[in-house]
Protein backbone atom coordinates (compact mmCIF):
# COMPACT_ATOMS: atom_id res chain seq x y z
CA UNK A 1 0.00 0.00 0.00
CA UNK A 2 1.16 3.38 -1.12
CA UNK A 3 0.52 5.73 2.15
CA UNK A 4 -0.02 9.53 1.39
CA UNK A 5 0.92 12.25 3.87
CA UNK A 6 -0.76 15.89 2.24
CA UNK A 7 -0.36 18.75 4.53
CA UNK A 8 -1.57 21.22 5.70
CA UNK A 9 -4.84 19.74 6.75
CA UNK A 10 -6.04 23.35 7.25
CA UNK A 11 -4.69 26.61 5.30
CA UNK A 12 -6.17 29.98 6.02
CA UNK A 13 -6.19 32.15 3.58
CA UNK A 14 -7.09 35.17 1.82
CA UNK A 15 -8.36 36.44 -1.73
CA UNK A 16 -5.45 37.30 -3.73
CA UNK A 17 -3.04 34.92 -1.83
CA UNK A 18 -0.70 32.01 -3.33
CA UNK A 19 -0.48 28.73 -1.61
CA UNK A 20 0.80 25.68 -1.56
CA UNK A 21 0.02 22.15 -0.46
CA UNK A 22 2.27 19.49 -0.11
CA UNK A 23 1.61 15.93 -0.82
CA UNK A 24 4.29 13.19 -0.12
CA UNK A 25 4.12 9.40 -0.82
CA UNK A 26 5.70 6.61 1.00
CA UNK A 27 7.46 5.48 -2.11
CA UNK A 28 8.37 7.06 -5.28
CA UNK A 29 4.90 6.70 -8.10
CA UNK A 30 7.22 8.47 -10.71
CA UNK A 31 4.03 11.20 -12.29
CA UNK A 32 0.82 9.47 -11.59
CA UNK A 33 -0.83 11.68 -9.10
CA UNK A 34 -3.77 14.03 -9.38
CA UNK A 35 -5.38 16.14 -7.26
CA UNK A 36 -8.99 17.02 -7.12
CA UNK A 37 -11.29 20.16 -5.42
CA UNK A 38 -14.51 19.35 -3.45
CA UNK A 39 -16.87 21.50 -2.27
CA UNK A 40 -19.52 20.82 0.98
CA UNK A 41 -22.21 18.75 -0.50
CA UNK A 42 -20.42 18.37 -3.85
CA UNK A 43 -18.81 15.55 -5.58
CA UNK A 44 -15.30 15.81 -6.31
CA UNK A 45 -13.55 17.64 -9.43
CA UNK A 46 -10.80 16.71 -11.11
CA UNK A 47 -8.17 19.52 -11.52
CA UNK A 48 -4.60 17.85 -12.62
CA UNK A 49 -3.62 15.05 -13.49
CA UNK A 50 0.24 13.71 -14.12
CA UNK A 51 0.99 15.02 -11.57
CA UNK A 52 1.37 18.68 -13.58
CA UNK A 53 -1.46 18.80 -16.18
CA UNK A 54 -4.25 20.87 -16.15
CA UNK A 55 -7.23 19.31 -16.35
CA UNK A 56 -9.46 21.16 -19.41
CA UNK A 57 -11.68 23.99 -17.95
CA UNK A 58 -9.51 24.50 -15.07
CA UNK A 59 -8.19 27.82 -14.41
CA UNK A 60 -4.55 28.39 -15.29
CA UNK A 61 -4.18 29.69 -11.40
CA UNK A 62 -4.18 26.35 -10.37
CA UNK A 63 -1.01 24.27 -11.47
CA UNK A 64 0.96 20.84 -10.01
CA UNK A 65 4.55 19.97 -9.83
CA UNK A 66 6.82 17.24 -8.56
CA UNK A 67 7.78 13.47 -9.29
CA UNK A 68 8.22 10.57 -7.04
CA UNK A 69 7.59 11.18 -3.73
CA UNK A 70 7.22 14.74 -3.55
CA UNK A 71 4.64 16.53 -5.20
CA UNK A 72 2.65 20.50 -5.07
CA UNK A 73 -0.48 22.04 -5.39
CA UNK A 74 0.19 25.46 -6.11
CA UNK A 75 -2.92 28.44 -6.51
CA UNK A 76 -1.49 31.40 -7.40
CA UNK A 77 -3.81 33.90 -6.48
CA UNK A 78 -6.22 32.32 -4.49
CA UNK A 79 -10.42 33.40 -5.45
CA UNK A 80 -13.19 32.98 -3.47
CA UNK A 81 -14.38 30.26 -5.49
CA UNK A 82 -11.37 28.41 -4.43
CA UNK A 83 -12.40 28.14 -0.86
CA UNK A 84 -12.99 24.32 -0.64
CA UNK A 85 -11.03 20.76 0.37
CA UNK A 86 -8.40 19.63 -2.03
CA UNK A 87 -7.35 16.00 -2.35
CA UNK A 88 -4.25 14.19 -3.97
CA UNK A 89 -4.76 10.60 -5.21
CA UNK A 90 -2.25 8.27 -6.38
CA UNK A 91 -2.94 6.09 -9.60
CA UNK A 92 0.68 3.92 -9.73
CA UNK A 93 -0.34 0.91 -7.74
CA UNK A 94 -3.70 -0.67 -6.31
CA UNK A 95 -5.22 -0.40 -3.96
CA UNK A 96 -5.11 3.79 -4.87
CA UNK A 97 -4.97 5.61 -2.40
CA UNK A 98 -6.20 9.56 -1.61
CA UNK A 99 -4.62 11.89 0.78
CA UNK A 100 -6.14 13.40 3.91
CA UNK A 101 -7.46 16.33 2.22
CA UNK A 102 -6.54 19.76 2.48
CA UNK A 103 -8.99 22.64 3.65
CA UNK A 104 -8.72 25.68 2.51
CA UNK A 105 -10.78 28.55 4.79
CA UNK A 106 -11.18 32.09 4.65
CA UNK A 107 -8.78 33.80 6.82
CA UNK B 1 -23.75 15.86 -21.69
CA UNK B 2 -21.34 13.43 -20.14
CA UNK B 3 -22.94 12.36 -16.97
CA UNK B 4 -23.44 9.86 -14.05
CA UNK B 5 -26.69 8.89 -12.03
CA UNK B 6 -25.90 6.61 -9.03
CA UNK B 7 -29.14 5.57 -7.29
CA UNK B 8 -29.56 2.91 -4.30
CA UNK B 9 -28.48 4.10 -1.52
CA UNK B 10 -30.36 3.97 2.03
CA UNK B 11 -30.63 2.97 5.37
CA UNK B 12 -29.47 -0.78 5.96
CA UNK B 13 -29.25 -2.53 8.95
CA UNK B 14 -25.92 -4.31 10.00
CA UNK B 15 -25.33 -7.30 8.28
CA UNK B 16 -27.87 -6.27 5.63
CA UNK B 17 -27.20 -5.78 1.12
CA UNK B 18 -27.66 -3.20 -0.88
CA UNK B 19 -27.08 -2.73 -4.78
CA UNK B 20 -25.70 0.45 -6.08
CA UNK B 21 -26.35 1.45 -9.39
CA UNK B 22 -24.49 4.13 -11.70
CA UNK B 23 -26.34 4.64 -14.96
CA UNK B 24 -23.51 6.46 -17.60
CA UNK B 25 -24.57 8.87 -20.41
CA UNK B 26 -23.19 11.14 -23.07
CA UNK B 27 -19.81 8.91 -23.50
CA UNK B 28 -18.55 5.46 -24.91
CA UNK B 29 -19.37 3.58 -21.63
CA UNK B 30 -17.32 0.20 -22.90
CA UNK B 31 -14.27 2.31 -23.61
CA UNK B 32 -13.63 3.25 -20.09
CA UNK B 33 -12.86 1.72 -16.89
CA UNK B 34 -14.88 2.31 -13.96
CA UNK B 35 -14.37 3.54 -10.21
CA UNK B 36 -16.41 3.20 -7.16
CA UNK B 37 -15.56 6.07 -4.03
CA UNK B 38 -16.48 6.75 -1.12
CA UNK B 39 -16.74 9.53 2.16
CA UNK B 40 -17.88 8.82 5.34
CA UNK B 41 -19.43 11.24 7.02
CA UNK B 42 -16.81 14.12 7.70
CA UNK B 43 -13.99 12.24 6.48
CA UNK B 44 -11.85 11.99 3.37
CA UNK B 45 -12.22 10.78 -0.10
CA UNK B 46 -11.49 6.50 0.21
CA UNK B 47 -11.24 4.41 -3.06
CA UNK B 48 -13.31 1.38 -2.81
CA UNK B 49 -13.12 -0.74 -6.39
CA UNK B 50 -12.71 -0.64 -10.12
CA UNK B 51 -13.80 -2.51 -13.09
CA UNK B 52 -11.98 -3.16 -16.70
CA UNK B 53 -14.22 -1.99 -19.67
CA UNK B 54 -15.04 -5.29 -20.18
CA UNK B 55 -15.16 -6.59 -16.65
CA UNK B 56 -12.27 -8.74 -16.97
CA UNK B 57 -10.09 -7.22 -14.05
CA UNK B 58 -11.65 -5.90 -10.75
CA UNK B 59 -9.64 -4.52 -7.74
CA UNK B 60 -10.92 -3.92 -4.31
CA UNK B 61 -9.88 -1.66 -1.37
CA UNK B 62 -8.81 -4.16 1.77
CA UNK B 63 -11.97 -3.49 3.85
CA UNK B 64 -14.66 -4.48 1.39
CA UNK B 65 -12.95 -7.54 -0.14
CA UNK B 66 -15.35 -10.11 -0.33
CA UNK B 67 -18.16 -8.18 0.89
CA UNK B 68 -18.55 -5.78 -2.06
CA UNK B 69 -18.79 -6.56 -5.78
CA UNK B 70 -18.09 -4.43 -8.24
CA UNK B 71 -20.03 -5.35 -12.18
CA UNK B 72 -21.03 -3.58 -15.31
CA UNK B 73 -23.41 -4.24 -18.57
CA UNK B 74 -21.96 -2.49 -21.39
CA UNK B 75 -25.27 -3.22 -23.12
CA UNK B 76 -27.01 -0.75 -20.67
CA UNK B 77 -23.97 1.51 -19.91
CA UNK B 78 -24.42 0.85 -16.04
CA UNK B 79 -22.13 0.03 -12.95
CA UNK B 80 -23.20 -1.97 -10.22
CA UNK B 81 -21.67 -2.34 -6.88
CA UNK B 82 -23.03 -5.63 -4.93
CA UNK B 83 -22.88 -5.21 -0.76
CA UNK B 84 -22.65 -7.33 1.14
CA UNK B 85 -22.63 -7.96 5.45
CA UNK B 86 -22.80 -3.97 5.31
CA UNK B 87 -21.20 -2.57 8.68
CA UNK B 88 -21.44 0.47 10.28
CA UNK B 89 -18.14 1.52 8.92
CA UNK B 90 -19.78 1.28 5.40
CA UNK B 91 -21.96 4.31 6.23
CA UNK B 92 -20.88 7.00 3.48
CA UNK B 93 -21.44 8.56 0.05
CA UNK B 94 -20.76 6.09 -2.37
CA UNK B 95 -20.09 8.36 -5.72
CA UNK B 96 -19.44 6.29 -9.13
CA UNK B 97 -16.65 7.90 -11.13
CA UNK B 98 -14.81 7.33 -14.73
CA UNK B 99 -11.52 6.24 -14.88
CA UNK B 100 -9.09 7.67 -18.05
CA UNK B 101 -6.84 4.38 -19.52
CA UNK B 102 -2.73 5.55 -18.05
CA UNK B 103 -0.02 3.63 -19.07
CA UNK B 104 2.20 2.08 -15.91
CA UNK B 105 3.28 -1.42 -16.90
CA UNK B 106 -0.10 -2.33 -18.67
CA UNK B 107 -2.84 -0.08 -19.05
CA UNK B 108 -5.12 0.45 -16.22
CA UNK B 109 -7.08 2.84 -14.33
CA UNK B 110 -5.71 5.80 -13.95
CA UNK B 111 -7.57 9.59 -12.72
CA UNK B 112 -10.80 10.05 -12.26
CA UNK B 113 -12.63 12.78 -14.52
CA UNK B 114 -15.87 12.44 -14.86
CA UNK B 115 -18.06 11.66 -11.20
CA UNK B 116 -21.78 11.76 -10.11
CA UNK B 117 -23.12 13.42 -7.54
CA UNK B 118 -22.84 10.27 -5.20
CA UNK B 119 -25.86 8.27 -3.47
CA UNK B 120 -25.88 7.52 0.25
CA UNK B 121 -25.29 4.25 2.36
CA UNK B 122 -26.53 4.55 6.16
CA UNK B 123 -25.78 1.27 7.86
CA UNK B 124 -27.55 0.92 11.14
CA UNK B 125 -29.94 -0.57 13.21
Amino acid sequence: VIWMTQSPSLLSASTGDRVTISCRMSQGISSYLAWYQQKPGKAPELLIYAASTLQSGVPSRFSGSGSGTDFTLTISCLQSEDFATYYCQQYYSFPRTFGQGTKVEIK
Amino acid sequence: EVQLVESGGGLVQPGGSLRLSCAASGFTFSSYWMSWVRQAPGKGLEWVANIKQDGSEKYYVDSVKGRFTISRDNAKNSLYLQMNSLRAEDTAVYYCARARVVVVVNPTAGYMDVWGKGTTVTVSS
